[in-house]
């Protein structure tokens, strides 16, 4: 069975800190590792990770695959308040399925 | 470009009453697309998906049924609401065929309360 496993499940900081979010998995045939951020209603596409090593970059928003280790993590630096959500990872499989972790809660104080 | 539409919004059902969830993307031709349910929150945790008309693959065990009538179409159904039905369910759509990784996209969302 595919797993999906992100750490923490929830995070309080201030604003300008840095955090660092964590996605491992064990899966069969894996095609992607995803990152979506969720704040009211339906994820939000961030990144889409297939190799191994290459920093994906959006603005503060950071995140990098390890194809050997089986891990993703995703980075936000000089955070704010907009940044509250949800951040949820996934990995894709043959057959286009996606499974999802469990989503880390962040929570950015002012 | 690609929408997808996702509806009704919410919900409030009697247990033991029929549910039906309906989505349509445009934009795009044969999808793949997805029933996902989250609960508290939390995790998605996929219901089924559908690679084409009348193919449905179901991932979990449940009163939960699925139809793909058209090729951009997917519907939710149940014939009888249980309590732990309650949950935000998100249809999605992803391309038919890439040749490394797929994103994945997803409609609003609609609540579902089961009283």
């Amino acid at each position: 069975e595919d797993k999906v496993v992100q750490s923490p499940l929830s995070l309080v900081v201030h604003e300008g800190d840095t955090v660092t979010l964590n996605c491992s998995y064990e899966v069969t045939n894996f095609r992607s590792l995803l990152w979506y951020k969720q704040e009211k209603k339906a994820p939000t596409f961030l990144f889409m990770l297939t190799s191994s090593g290459i920093e994906k970059k959006s603005g503060r928003l950071s995140s990098i695959l390890d194809k050997k280790e089986l891990f993703s993590i995703l980075n936000i630096t000089a955070t704010q308040t907009g940044d509250s959500a949800i951040y949820l990872c996934a990995v894709e499989t043959s057959g286009s399925r996606l499974t999802f972790g469990e989503g880390t809660q962040l929570t950015v104080n002012p | 470009s690609q929408t997808i539409h996702q509806w009704p919004a919410t919900l409030v059902q009697p247990v033991g009453s029929p549910l039906s969830l309906e989505c349509t993307v445009e934009g795009t031709s044969n999808p793949n697309l997805y029933w996902y349910r989250q609960a508290a929150g939390r995790g998605l945790q996929l219901l089924f998906y559908s690679v084409g008309i009348g193919q449905i693959s179901s991932e979990v065990p449940q009163n939960l049924s699925a139809s793909r009538p058209q090729d951009r179409q997917f519907i939710l159904s149940s014939k009888k609401l249980l309590l732990s039905d309650s949950g935000f369910y998100l249809c999605a759509w992803s391309l038919a065929k890439s040749s490394s990784g797929n994103t994945i996209y997803f409609g609003e969302g609609s609540w579902l309360t089961v009283v």
